[in-house]
């Protein structure tokens, strides 16, 4: 059975601080895996996603990931955290033979403080 | 403007009822994705299609019905069976067909509360 698991429910970070988000997973075959982030009442955004290549991935609003297939996670970071960066962020995986569905980690919400 | 529209934003059932929550999009996306949400739960998928004229169930897709007779439309009831329908739900698109790449767009979501 696939699953993700975001080990924090809460993340607390002062503003201008590094932050850290975590996310491992547990799928059988190669995993594709997303990070998405919700404000309050919203759909969930993408932020980024990695497929193949360089373990290291990009994404939106400075944010990156790392993927590491040993110990299996994908935590997102942030060298510097802003305020506005509060929310609740949720980890995905998708693995190839499940035609495309996600399976999602129970979110972890990051508060940023002045 | 592209996007996914989710309609209404806030409903209100009496028990007994059944509901219909709309989604649709004009992105020409292939996949589409309900989720319900519950604090402290993530996401838990409830339907998908794939393509027109087919769907399956997902996880909690007891006492929840869709359809998907067009492209840009995958609407989702709610019917009197769900005993606890009282959540956040969420649809979502994604393209093309059988990608395991493409990452998935989310509507604006539509807050469903029994009275």
């Amino acid at each position: 059975a696939q699953s993700v698991a975001q080990p924090e429910d809460q993340v607390n970070v002062a503003e201008g601080n590094p932050l850290t988000v975590k996310c491992t997973y547990s799928v059988s075959g190669n995993p594709y895996l997303f990070w998405y982030v919700q404000y309050p009442n919203r759909g969930l955004q993408f932020l980024l996603k990695y497929i193949t290549g360089d373990n290291l991935v990009k994404g939106s609003y400075g944010f990156e990931a790392e993927f590491n297939k040993s110990q299996t996670s994908f935590h997102l970071k942030k060298p510097s955290a802003l305020v506005s960066d509060s929310a609740l962020y949720f980890c995905a995986v998708r693995v190839g033979s499940t035609l495309g569905r996600l399976y999602f980690g129970r979110g972890t919400q990051l508060t940023v403080w002045p | 403007d592209g996007g996914i529209t989710q309609s209404p934003k806030y409903l209100f059932r009496k028990e007994g009822q059944n509901v219909t929550l709309s989604c649709e999009q004009n992105l020409n996306h292939d996949a589409m994705y309900w989720y319900r949400q519950d604090p402290g739960q993530g996401l838990r998928l409830i339907y998908y299609s794939q393509i027109v004229n087919d769907f399956q169930k997902g996880d909690i897709a007891e006492g929840y019905s869709v359809s998907r007779e067009k492209k840009e439309s995958f609407p989702l009831t709610v019917t009197s069976a769900q005993k606890n329908p009282t959540a956040f739900y969420l649809c979502a698109s994604s393209s093309p067909i059988r990608s395991t790449y493409n990452e998935q767009f989310f509507g604006p979501g539509t807050r469903l509360t029994v009275l």
